[in-house]
């Protein structure tokens, strides 16, 4: 399937900072996904995007739709302790509305 | 409204045994997911389901690996012989005509 680079693989931040993390794929992508992951829970969806250029808002959260449709990008404005967590880019697998996941940036915020 | 329901969130057995894992995706979606999470090879798609007709199962891992899908409502996906190498966590999700899928909370199976 497509490949889902993302990065950083871990960040570790104090609470207040604003946090940055990207994706890129091998393939061109019509879509891009975000979720979280808390321990022991299963991926929750934060921000969809379809569209190249497109900038979307979720709160403090906001992603990007690159314009080579070959990356996105998501940001966290000021922090809190219960950003805590694995954040996971996910665009189309080649076939219908299965998703590829990216292997995650896991951040964890200290107070 | 209820989410993806998972059952069980846990289960051990031993090798050899059968495990059977079950699934009720979001009422109204019509395109249910197996995937599996592991650290070494992150979430991987199993199966993709549409109006309860597999669509790809090409991520199953082996023959040991099976799911069906009944009806709208159920899912269950059965490994027989279960191996060590199995043990993962296993997700459902599902979604309506969109990429944007629900998932459920997981069930984390351990094999010795």
């Amino acid at each position: 399937g497509q490949q889902l680079n993302q990065s950083p693989q871990s960040m570790f931040i104090q609470e207040g900072e604003d946090v940055s993390m990207n994706c890129t794929s091998s393939s061109i992508f019509n879509t891009w996904l975000w979720y979280k992951q808390d321990p022991g829970e299963g991926p929750v969806l934060l921000i969809a995007l379809y569209k190249a250029g497109e900038l979307t808002s979720n709160g403090r959260l906001t992603a990007q739709f690159g314009i080579t449709r070959k990356d996105s990008f998501l940001n966290i404005s000021a922090s809190i302790p219960s950003d805590v967590g694995i954040y996971f880019c996910a665009g189309p697998h080649f076939s219908g509305y299965a998703l590829n996941f990216g292997k995650g940036t896991s951040l964890l915020v200290t107070p | 409204d209820a989410g993806v329901i998972q059952s069980p969130r846990h289960e051990v057995t031993e090798m050899g045994q059968e495990v059977t894992l079950r699934c009720k995706p979001i009422s109204g979606h019509n395109s249910l997911f197996w995937y599996r999470q592991t650290m070494m090879r992150g979430l991987e798609l199993l199966i993709y389901f549409n109006n309860n007709v597999p669509i790809d199962d090409s991520g199953m891992p082996e023959d040991r690996f099976s799911a069906k899908m009944p009806n709208a409502s159920f899912s269950t996906l059965k490994i027989q012989p279960s191996e060590p190498r199995d043990s993962a966590v296993y997700f459902c999700a599902s979604s309506f005509s969109t990429n944007e899928q629900y998932f459920g909370p997981g069930t984390r199976l351990t094999v010795t």
